[in-house]
């Protein structure tokens, strides 16, 4: 099983839509969680930091389950600028930051 | 000016030649790393530095070497280049009050 596992997607949507994307972490000594965004051929940005009591920014939402081991992230209101790829991303410490394989979004009129 | 930056940005090389892609920072920071994307697999670790006499293997490091030679620095190399390295690589680094890694525009590397 790899260490963080996301559904790929794509996940297809209309402007306005709302969309959650999921993924879970094998490791349970992992300690900080964070969404990253990526653009087509392009660096992954930071979108967010994850927190055990949920976190929100604008329009997105990012909660964390430590029980479940177990992170989303919720969109509301989709625009066409977020379309692009999300990669759920996981430090359990010690190392450096473990990558998802990342879920597409893409968002159209 | 990019607070990351990679060279080259493409690079395109045979079988069997040494390639160095190289990378430097004003960010501050001690940590930095190496990954490589592939379609489909996300991004994988190579090597990372905690500091300039820190370094240490990543998941992928087979194939791969890694100098850090200032703080600001951080090189990697293909001694003897495969076309199973062709591939968009990544340089990053840490802040490490925040967690959050901060990358180069990639450097992308096609090895015939």
């Amino acid at each position: 099983r790899k260490e963080v596992e996301q559904d790929p997607g794509p996940f297809n949507v209309p402007e306005g839509a709302t969309v959650a994307f999921n993924c879970t972490y094998s490791n349970s000594a992992s300690q900080s969680f964070f969404w990253y965004r990526q653009d087509c051929r392009k660096e992954p940005k930071l979108l967010m930091s994850v927190y055990s009591s949920g976190n929100e920014d604008g329009r997105f939402t990012a909660q964390l389950n430590r029980a479940s081991q177990y992170i989303s992230l919720l969109i509301r209101d989709s625009k066409l600028s977020d379309s692009a790829t999300y990669l759920c991303v996981v430090n359990r410490g010690g190392t450096a930051l473990i990558f998802g394989k990342g879920t597409t979004l893409s968002v159209s009129s | 000016d990019a607070d990351v930056t990679q060279t080259p940005r493409n690079r395109i090389t045979k079988t069997g030649k040494r390639i160095m892609l190289e990378c430097s920072q004003t960010k501050g920071h001690d940590r930095m790393y190496w990954y490589r994307q592939d379609p489909g697999l996300g991004l994988r670790l190579i090597y990372y530095s905690f500091d300039v006499k820190d370094i240490n293997k990543g998941e992928i490091s087979d194939g791969y070497s890694v100098s850090r030679q200032a703080q600001a620095k951080f090189s990697l190399s293909l001694e003897s280049a495969i076309p199973n390295q062709t591939a968009l690589y990544f340089c990053a680094t840490m802040g490490e009050n925040t967690g959050e890694l901060f990358f180069g525009e990639g450097s992308r590397l096609t090895v015939l």
